[in-house]
């Protein structure tokens, strides 16, 4: 079945230092890959998506992610963190499914940033 | 400015009453979507529409139903039924159903029914 596991719910990292959210997905085929953003209260953003060719992409806010095929994975990078950067962060995966085409989401790793 | 508004940003019921989410947007989409986020479970699908006058049930339909009459709308309703509605809400739209069309959310309605 088709899935996607973030497997860090929480990270704390210094504002200054870098940043590695990890994401893996299991899916029969190359899936469409997003990574969200979602400040508390508010709706998801979508920070960068991947859809086939140069596997390290370039998202907004400073981010980017690689996508590994030989790993199943998207992870989320970012050099320096900033303060504003701490929200939850959210990989997906979308792609057909059962004769639909379906999105889905990862539980989340929520990011605090120390100053 | 093009984006998805829901209202009320934040809603309170009693046990046993229906309560509708209102859901629009103005990017044109053909697809839009509804779900249900808990803490620590990610996002849930509740329905999903492709186009106008259809939709179809997602992972946890039931307690739920939509309508799609206008290809901008797509109204939420939580019935009675559903066993623990208490939840934040967050409606979604795509271009269309296909092609890793990204999703554009709006702010979500956090609802309290007690």
């Amino acid at each position: 079945a088709q899935s996607v596991t973030q497997p860090d719910i929480h990270i704390t990292v210094s504002e200054g230092a870098s940043l590695e959210l990890r994401c893996n997905y299991s899916y029969g085929a190359t899936p469409y890959l997003f990574w969200y953003v979602q400040s508390p209260g508010q709706g998801l953003q979508l920070l960068l998506k991947y859809f086939s060719g140069d596997t390290l992409v370039q998202g907004i806010k400073g981010f980017e992610a690689e996508f590994k095929r030989s790993q199943s994975s998207f992870n989320l990078r970012k050099p320096s963190v900033h303060w504003s950067d701490a929200a939850e962060y959210f990989c997906a995966v979308g792609g057909p499914t059962s004769g639909t085409y379906k999105y889905i989401f990862g539980t989340g790793t929520r990011l605090k940033v120390l100053a | 400015d093009g984006g998805i508004t829901q209202s009320p940003k934040y809603l309170f019921r009693k046990e046993g009453q229906n309560v509708t989410l209102s859901c629009e947007q103005n990017l044109n989409h053909d697809a839009m979507y509804w779900y249900r986020q808990d803490p620590g479970q990610g996002l849930r699908l509740i329905y999903y529409s492709q186009i106008v006058n259809d939709f179809q049930k997602g992972d946890i339909a039931e307690g739920y139903s939509v309508s799609r009459e206008k290809k901008e709308s797509f109204p939420l309703t939580v019935t009675s039924a559903q066993k623990n509605p208490t939840a934040f809400y967050l409606c979604a739209s795509s271009h269309r159903l296909a092609g890793g069309s990204e999703q554009y959310f709006g702010p979500g309605t956090r609802l309290t029914v007690t």
